[in-house]
């Protein structure tokens, strides 16, 4: 299985802040690497999808960038509905594995 | 807009089999690939597996042994059975559509079901 590390795991921040979370394959995926947004209770929602295309709907402030091996997902100034936790995923090789998360809190 | 909608017991006894159901409105789940994942309560995200229209599964590894995911296209739902399960399998339980022209991608998900394993 390709394995999916983010980091940092948590992360406090204050809005208007510019935040990027990373995330790192065990192996090239190309750039087949997703990021979602979960809020407490509810489902994962897609943001971007591979590496760098923004979803329909999704506010312009996020953004990816990556390929090969190493992604960011960055948020060019915190709103306070963004405090939530973010995933990263690979579909280049099933299973189709997540990272462990990063919580994002507010400072 | 398309919407998913997971349905099936909330509770199940250790070493049963727990069957979901989700069930897509508004959209057709052909040509996409219908695709469960769990996540544990307070815990990340797991890939179970998926199934193509032309009924082609795939599973995780790590669960294959257990699982089995079907899919009846006329009526838009597709279903995952899980045996043996175990307290480790509590989790809430998402169905979600994958995407692969050219978004390669979870575009749309259901709200989640809880599936408590408790005797």
């Amino acid at each position: 299985d390709i394995q999916m590390t983010q980091s940092p795991s948590s992360l406090s921040a204050s809005v208007g802040d510019r935040v990027t979370i990373t995330c790192r394959a065990s192996q090239t995926i190309s750039n087949y690497l997703n990021w979602y947004q979960q809020k407490p209770g509810k489902a994962p929602n897609l943001l971007i999808y591979v590496a760098s295309t923004l979803q329909s709907g999704v506010p312009s402030r996020f953004s990816g960038s990556g390929s090969g091996t190493d992604f960011t997902l960055t948020i060019s100034s915190l709103q306070p509905e963004d405090f939530a936790s973010y995933y990263c995923q690979q579909t280049h090789n099933t299973p189709y594995t997540f990272g462990q998360g990063t919580k994002l809190e507010i400072k | 807009q398309v919407q998913l909608q997971e349905s099936g017991p909330g509770l199940v006894k250790p070493s049963e089999t727990v069957s979901l159901t989700c069930t897509v409105s508004d959209g057709s789940i052909s040509p996409y690939y219908c695709t469960w994942i769990r996540q544990p309560p307070g815990k990340g995200l797991e890939w179970i597996g998926y199934i193509h229209h032309t009924g082609s599964a795939t599973y995780n590894p790590s669960l294959e042994s257990r699982v089995t995911i079907s899919i009846d296209t006329s009526k838009n739902q597709f279903s995952l059975k899980l045996s043996s399960v175990t307290a480790a399998d509590t989790a809430v339980y998402y169905c979600a559509r994958y995407r692969t022209s050219g978004s390669y991608s979870l575009d749309y998900w259901g709200q989640g079901t809880l599936v408590t394993v408790s005797s």
